[in-house]
């Protein structure tokens, strides 16, 4: 089966340039997770849904990030206009339901954003 | 808010035990985690223990929780090289966001 799936890989943009990052969720999982993880730290929560619904989004900066999950499976995080300070690793995350606790999560590779 | 720390850096030759340790501060914690990352990939969930037990083993991962003092351990028996990675410690209370350490990076000397 496969595992959470996230795309690009990789992407590099100059700054003020918007930019998006797409994920799959391993089927069946209803909760999906945005996280940011900078060079030498561990993830930070950005947004989490349960379905369709952005649960808690208290970390999400709104002048700048949005987010969509649509029909409640795909998701994708979006930055507009970028900042140099966001070059990072932008995590997403899936599980079955319940959000936290022993509702065990699953990571994708993330997508690493260079913004020059 | 939840703070959550590890040392950055732990080196081990091939066989030995590691152990890796970690500090939290939410005395509510319910749930204490132990992830591992290794280059280019996401993390994944190595082991979790509840805040009411003292110990967890499975296979060569020992987790040892001294709730009074809010510190975890995990410990690697007979390290492999495929054990380097970055480990995060991680906690949740019921119902609340997992908050991640910093990591610490595990590095395995053949």
């Amino acid at each position: 089966e496969a595992g959470v799936v996230q795309s690009p890989r990789y992407k590099i943009i100059e700054k003020k340039q918007p930019v998006a990052f797409w994920c799959n969720p391993i089927s069946g999982h209803n909760t999906l997770y945005w996280y940011l993880q900078n060079l030498g730290q561990g993830p930070e929560l950005l947004i989490r849904y349960e379905n369709e619904e952005a649960v808690d989004d208290s970390q999400l900066p709104k002048d700048r990030f949005s987010a969509e999950r649509l029909k409640g499976v795909d998701s994708t995080l979006k930055i507009q206009p970028a900042e140099l300070g966001d070059s990072a690793v932008y995590l997403c995350a899936s599980s079955l339901g319940g959000g936290t606790g022993d509702d065990e999560q699953f990571f994708g590779p993330g997508t690493r954003l260079t913004v020059l | 808010g939840e703070d959550v720390e590890q040392s950055l850096f732990l080196s081990v030759r091939e066989g030995d035990s590691s152990v890796i340790n970690c500090t939290y501060t939410d005395s509510s914690s319910t749930y204490l985690y132990w992830y591992k990352q290794e280059p280019g990939a996401g993390l994944q969930l190595l082991t979790y223990i509840f805040s009411n037990m003292d110990m967890k083993q499975d296979q060569r991962l020992t987790v040892l929780l001294n709730k009074k003092d809010k510190h975890l351990s995990l410990r690697i028996a007979d390290t492999q090289t495929g054990d380097s990675a970055i480990y995060f410690c991680a906690e949740a209370r019921r119902g609340q966001k997992v908050t991640f350490g910093t990591g610490t990076k595990l590095q395995v000397i053949p």
